[in-house]
């Protein structure tokens, strides 16, 4: 049972270089979220999903872009890094169920460091 | 604005004892609570949550307190192991926005043998 997966670990990158993070699920989870964890701070959201082909920003969002193509895959893009971004991502998925308490289900991370 | 908030960053306790961790939140808007703990190099993982209905919810050696009068909530661990050391994440979701969430700043607890 995979649960939520996110590739790559790690990852150098050079300031103006671009990449892209992975994120699947296999549970059908409808909600899909991005966030970064910074030295000593929570999660903050940069951009979330609420279904397939669909995407919104969260608290951080400048600099980022993310695509949900399908429903198990959420992918975030940096178009031109910046060391400001050198942080860990953590991958989240959760059901929709109004009413109730949704737990995230979250990857393991990538750690991404920008020189 | 710090809608979530954990004030202790961190929390030393002997193990076999109560750990105490607390969370403050600004908005009256949220409506469920859940706490994640998180071990290094990995993911968080969810705990245990309470609804705004209700003020305590317990699950083994975990109890979530709430007190929606002072905004503010609790997790109590009963006895406390060396494997509960953690960082540990409060989250609050409105009632307005299914599933996402506000995370706090985290309270690392360190439980010594």
């Amino acid at each position: 049972n995979a649960g939520v997966t996110q590739t790559p670990k790690f990852r150098v990158l050079k300031t103006g270089q671009s990449m892209t993070l992975l994120c699947a699920q296999d549970m059908n989870h409808e909600y899909m979220y991005w966030y970064r964890q910074d030295p000593g701070m929570g999660l903050r959201l940069i951009h979330y999903s609420v279904g397939e082909g669909t995407t919104a920003k969260g608290e951080v969002p400048d600099g980022y872009n993310v695509s949900r193509l399908k429903k198990q895959n959420f992918l975030l893009g940096l178009e031109s890094a910046a060391p400001s971004q050198t942080s860990v991502y953590f991958c989240a998925s959760s059901y929709s169920v109004p009413g109730q308490e949704q737990p995230q289900h979250f990857g393991d991370g990538t750690r991404l460091s920008i020189l | 604005d710090q809608q979530v908030k954990q004030n202790s960053p961190s929390l030393s306790v002997q193990e076999g004892r109560i750990s105490i961790l607390n969370c403050d939140y600004t908005n009256s808007m949220f409506d469920y609570f859940l706490w994640y703990k998180k071990y290094p190099a990995e993911g968080p993982t969810f705990l245990i949550s309470i609804s705004s209905i209700k003020d305590k919810n317990e699950d083994g050696r975990f109890t979530v307190f709430l007190n929606k009068s002072a905004k503010h909530l609790s997790l109590h661990i009963v006895p406390s192991q060396p494997g509960d050391s953690a960082v540990y994440f409060c989250a609050a979701i409105p009632n307005t926005n299914a599933g996402k969430s506000t995370f706090g700043d985290g309270t690392t607890l360190t439980v010594k043998p």
